[in-house]
């Protein structure tokens, strides 16, 4: 099973400034890896797939980069609405698809 | 636009079991993978697994044996079934679609709103 590791476990961090989340995988997962966001009471939302593709709908703000085992995720110019839990998931070694242990961004 | 709905929340006992469905609407039903996820209270998320276009079932090695996932194209669903229910299976549980028609290996775009399911004597 790959183990995903998300870093860090909780970000506090002002409106306005740009942020980066970390993702890494055990093991090689080439480019198949996805970024969610989540808010409470809700279902995720795919941000990104392929490590680098924004998914339909999804704010230029929202970036992703990396392959094999390190990722990150940045968002610039937080806004109010950006504050909230995300997830990394790689899909490229099953059974099964794993997720990180989510980041938690807060409000500085 | 496709949606997902799901069934209601559901209260069982231990060692019951019980079953979730996930019904699309709105767009293509068949030529995509059909995925469960959990979250228990306060939790991150776990893949339980999925059903393919050819309605082939694979399942997170914790969950086979005790997970059955099925589609009926007829009628746009996707179901989960999970028996020997504990109270650690106490989560919300969704359905989610594969982002590209045909691809087992893909990130999920379109989630259902969650079931919660409670375990409980």
């Amino acid at each position: 099973e790959v183990v995903v590791t998300q870093s860090p476990a909780t970000l506090s961090v002002s409106p306005g400034e740009r942020v980066t989340l970390s993702c890494t995988a055990s093991q090689n997962i080439d480019n198949n890896l996805a970024w969610y966001q989540q808010k409470p009471g809700q279902a995720p939302r795919l941000l990104i797939h392929g490590a680098s593709t924004r998914a339909t709908g999804i704010s230029a703000r929202f970036s992703g980069s990396g392959s094999g085992t390190e990722f990150t995720l940045s968002i610039s110019s937080l806004q109010s609405d950006d504050f909230a839990v995300y997830y990394c998931q790689q899909y490229n070694n099953w059974p099964p698809f794993t997720f990180g242990q989510g980041t938690r961004l807060d409000i500085k | 636009q496709v949606q997902l709905v799901q069934s209601g929340p559901e209260v069982k006992k231990p060692g019951s079991s019980v079953r979730v469905s996930c019904k699309a609407s709105g767009g293509t039903f068949k030529t995509y993978v059909y995925n469960w996820v959990r979250q228990a209270p306060g939790q991150g998320l776990e893949w339980m697994g999925g059903v393919t276009p050819t309605f082939a079932s694979h399942y997170a090695p914790r969950f086979q044996g005790r997970v059955t996932i099925t589609a009926d194209e007829s009628t746009n669903t996707a179901y989960m079934e999970m028996s020997g229910l504990k109270s650690e299976d106490t989560a919300v549980y969704y359905c989610a679609r594969g982002v590209a028609p045909m691809i087992f290996r893909n990130a999920f775009d379109i989630w259902g709103q969650g079931t919660m399911v409670t375990v409980s004597s």
